[in-house]
């Protein structure tokens, strides 16, 4: 069965720090995973996704991560942090088992100091 | 394109209240997920519709939920007697048909409806 845990459910960094949020997963096959971020009052959005080939995968506003399948990890990370940033992130797996049902993870709401 | 649109995007009951609640996919989603999150907690997967046809439930808590796609199009999440335990954020997803490349295809989101039983 396949399983997300998101370390932290609070991180804070300064404008300009580097931004790294982990994710670590479980799944019995090859996954897919993702990368969603809500601001307040709104829906989740994609940021980035891993399907299959390269490991390190861009998103938008500056976001990567990178699938480490020997740590079964998606750590999502930004060079430098910018105030817009501010919001709640979700690592999410999904398996091709017949249907694509997509588990999250608790989330990590990011803090962004001025 | 039109989003995922969900309404209401709030509502108050008191318990043993029926409330339901509506999601209108993308248009040519196949794919429709119900969510539901607990204040504070992880996003928890209800069910799965492709079209009209459902395709896990395994995630419904109980027989007080009911949900239903007629049509294949819109969706709606009924809650039968409502129970304080139900609150929280209610998320539609939709994302497209997976046998036309459509594997890995990430969700896109309604804004929730906020679901408060007092």
């Amino acid at each position: 069965a396949q399983s997300v845990t998101q370390l932290g459910s609070h991180v804070s960094v300064s404008e300009g720090a580097l931004v790294l949020l982990r994710c670590n997963y479980s799944s019995s096959v090859p996954p897919y995973l993702f990368w969603y971020v809500q601001y307040p009052n709104q829906g989740l959005q994609l940021l980035l996704k891993y399907t299959t080939g390269a490991t390190l995968v861009k998103g938008i506003n500056g976001f990567e991560a990178e699938f480490k399948k020997s740590e079964t990890s998606f750590h999502l990370t930004k060079p430098s942090a910018h105030m817009s940033d501010a919001a709640e992130y979700f690592c999410a797996v999904s398996e091709d088992t017949g249907g694509f049902k997509t588990i999250f993870g608790a989330g990590t709401r990011l803090f962004v100091k001025a | 394109e039109a989003g995922v649109t969900q309404f209401p995007s709030h509502s108050v009951i008191e318990k043993g209240q029926t409330v339901t609640l509506r999601c209108d996919p993308i248009s040519g989603h196949d794919n429709l997920y119900w969510y539901r999150r607990v204040m504070g907690k992880e996003i928890k997967f209800l069910l799965h519709f492709v079209k009209e046809s459902k395709q896990d439930e395994s995630g419904m808590p109980n027989n007080r939920f009911l949900a239903e796609r007629t049509g294949g199009t819109y969706s709606t999440l009924k809650v039968q007697p409502a129970e304080l335990e139900d609150s929280g954020v209610y998320f539609c997803a939709s994302s497209r048909r997976i046998n036309t490349g459509g594997k890995g295809s990430p969700l896109h989101f309604g804004n929730g409806t906020r679901l408060t039983v007092t």
